[in-house]
């Protein structure tokens, strides 16, 4: 298996509060991304990553931030969360050919 | 731009019958195309991938996708199921130009293998 891991797995938080999921990984790849799933949608890109400081937007960006000061892990926060945004968040990582390895998922409901 | 459409949200089959699952794309350049399964509760695994060359990719699992460029295809195919093979499948594409590969996906289609 491929060394992602993400934290915290399940979390439950109230509408306002920021939030924080964090993606780490020992694979040394260069890109990251953040995914969320939603019955219906499939899986959407939120951000992404393509080197340390590199990030860039994906189709659902708006109400997240990411940040990559290290080649290992990927930050993805919700500064101020609502109940649109419960959802099961997952990371993946990949190398240049777009083949992704994906984390276990981080389970996110905002009441 | 790229975009992917699963044309069946659920398909049910019985054991040991085959199963076609369907999926189109549509991009402006050339593509790079996937099929992931994922099992309840946990992350996406790879299947198989079409980068280049032979049209027929087989996977794991005994599963097989077809590349048709001219009608903008990549169905996924297996002769006999078995109950292990019930899951959720995602079809995913890549533009060739895309920087690092990200993908777009489709919908899903939760395939229910019945007894």
């Amino acid at each position: 298996d491929a060394g992602i891991t993400q934290s915290p797995r399940h979390k439950v938080t109230e509408t306002g509060t920021p939030v924080t999921l964090r993606c780490h990984q020992t694979e040394n790849h260069r890109y990251m991304y953040w995914y969320r799933q939603d019955p219906g949608h499939g899986l959407r890109l939120i951000h992404y990553s393509y080197g340390v400081k590199d990030t860039d937007k994906g189709e659902v960006s708006d109400g997240y931030s990411v940040s990559r000061s290290k080649t290992e892990d990927f930050l993805l926060t919700l500064e101020s969360a609502t109940s649109s945004q419960t959802s099961v968040y997952f990371c993946a990582i990949s190398d240049h050919t777009g083949e992704l390895f994906f984390g276990e998922g981080s389970r996110l409901t905002v009441l | 731009a790229q975009s992917v459409t699963q044309l069946d949200s659920q398909v049910p089959v019985f054991e040991e019958a085959p199963v076609e699952l369907r999926c189109n794309y549509s991009s402006s350049v050339s593509v790079y195309l996937f099929w992931y399964v994922q099992y309840p509760n946990q992350g996406l695994q790879l299947l198989l991938k079409y980068l280049s060359g032979s049209t027929l990719v087989k996977g794991i699992n005994g599963f097989e996708a077809e590349f048709n460029k001219s009608q903008t295809s990549f169905h996924l195919r297996k002769p006999s199921v078995h109950i292990s093979d019930t899951a959720e499948y995602f079809c995913a594409v890549s533009g060739i130009d895309n920087q690092g590969g990200k993908l777009i996906f489709g919908q899903g289609t939760e395939l229910s293998v019945k007894p």
